[in-house]
């Protein structure tokens, strides 16, 4: 079975690029989430999706950060105009939504740095 | 208040050495679970051990037991006969149940260090 799927695993570009980054979920999860890990925030929760529909957005930095999640199977977040106070590893997990169980499994991460 | 509190940000273990790694819990919640996760310096996500809050008897694997004190709404990690391997960031974690969304949470982590 694949595991949740990332990408790109890095990504380098320049303050005030456009930045995108993808997420395909283990299939049959109904619940997605994207994470941004720094040394100095740790794992910040930015946003999660429960059968495709945003639940709480309430981690999401600000209005540069959008997220969507068109169907089951894809999630994008979306950094525009990215900064170099974006420079992160960003995590998407998923999971199902069970009452209280089942644990999120994670992406391997993208890198992202910006310049 | 925080959801999950890991009050050790780096702990040290001799190899072959038991470890506790803390972690409490705030929850309203009657079902809840509680999950424990393992991060090496590659910077992958590995998942360690489960509880649910229904559960009477602490969660065991492998290596890894979960001491579960719902009174006490902690939910502490033990390793035993700690190995090289095990030199990571671990954190907590909990998802409440579908009342609130079924949110997770997770904790600022411990950094932990096993001493050949």
């Amino acid at each position: 079975d694949a595991g949740v799927i990332q990408s790109p695993r890095h990504e380098v570009t320049e303050m005030g690029q456009e930045v995108t980054l993808r997420c395909k979920p283990i299939s049959g999860h109904n619940s997605l989430f994207w994470y941004r890990q720094t040394m100095m925030r740790g794992l910040e929760l930015l946003i999660y999706f429960n059968n495709n529909v945003p639940i709480d957005d309430s981690g999401m930095p600000e209005d540069r950060f959008s997220a969507k999640m068109p169907n089951a199977s894809f999630s994008t977040l979306k950094i525009q105009p990215s900064e170099p106070r974006d420079s992160a590893v960003y995590f998407c997990a998923s999971s199902v939504i069970l009452a209280g169980g089942n644990e999120q499994f994670f992406g391997p991460g993208t890198r992202l740095t910006v310049l | 208040a925080q959801k999950i509190t890991q009050t050790q940000p780096g702990m040290f273990v001799q190899e072959k050495e038991a470890v506790t790694l803390d972690c409490t819990y705030d929850t309203s919640d009657q079902s809840y679970g509680l999950f424990w996760y393992k991060q090496p310096s590659s910077g992958e996500m590995i998942f360690l051990i489960y509880q649910g809050s229904y559960d009477e008897q602490n969660a065991t694997e492998g290596r890894y037991s979960l001491n579960f004190q719902k009174a006490r709404k902690s939910a502490n990690l033990v390793i035993s006969a700690s190995q090289l391997g095990d030199s990571a960031m671990y954190f907590c974690a909990m998802r409440e149940g579908p009342n609130t969304g079924n949110q997770f949470y997770f904790g600022t982590g411990t950094s932990l260090t096993v001493i050949p």
